[in-house]
């Protein structure tokens, strides 16, 4: 299974573009990249998944190098409400089960 | 509203008293799984099962078992609780294509002293 490397924790400020990058050097070729967000005492949240190049929905955008080697989650215009545990995950393949968190990276945004 | 439910939210137990943490949702989903998460050390994965019927151990499955008689719902089952399964679980469900991630619960607070 790919092991994901994000940075412990970042800071912003309401309004900022924040940007949260994963690393993944031993992703395989069927494995797609997912991002979840965590409150506290609350459940993950799915926010985005992708494959490559770049993915858009109506909170985030991911973006995926052609090596698929990293990716970049971007969180526009953050929040006092972003703040959060961001968790970038490497799923074996689309039907897989097996979803390995890592520590994430907690975002931090003050006003 | 499409969701994962747990219950209960909060439960206090003494050890070796057995307990069942129910979970259900009503998404049709075929993939279920059950989750710990403890401080520092992340989310870790106890039990999944892709179907009915058909179960498997993930990360940490020592000390639970778990049942998928029906599609909605994934009990999970501790026959002797110790105090070192003093954890929040979550319940987490999700389709077998997996293009929307899973759908979590919000989760057990399970204290055994």
């Amino acid at each position: 299974l790919a092991k994901t490397t994000q940075p412990i924790s970042m800071d912003s400020y309401e309004g900022q573009e924040v940007n949260i990058t994963c690393s993944h050097n031993n992703i395989a070729t069927n494995d797609y990249i997912t991002w979840y967000q965590q409150f506290p005492s609350q459940g993950p949240r799915f926010i985005i998944q992708g494959y490559k190049t770049k993915v858009t929905n109506e909170v985030a955008s991911l973006f995926i190098p052609a090596d698929r080697k990293s990716s970049t989650l971007s969180l526009p215009r953050v929040s006092l409400s972003d703040t959060a545990v961001y968790y970038c995950l490497v799923a074996f393949n689309q039907a897989g089960t097996a979803l390995i968190f890592g520590k994430g990276t907690t975002l931090s945004v003050s006003s | 509203e499409a969701q994962v439910t747990q219950n209960p939210r909060y439960l206090i137990t003494v050890t070796g008293k057995k307990l069942t943490v129910t979970c259900s949702q009503n998404m049709n989903h075929e993939y279920m799984s059950w989750y710990r998460q403890d401080p520092g050390l992340g989310l870790r994965q106890i039990y999944y099962s892709m179907n009915v019927e058909v179960t498997d151990k993930g990360d940490v499955p020592e000390g639970y078992k778990v049942s998928r008689k029906e599609k909605r719902n994934f009990p999970l089952i501790l026959e002797s609780p110790s105090p070192n399964q003093t954890s929040l679980y979550f319940c987490a469900s999700r389709t077998q294509a997996g293009l929307d991630g899973y759908t979590f619960g919000s989760g057990t607070r399970l204290t055994v002293v």
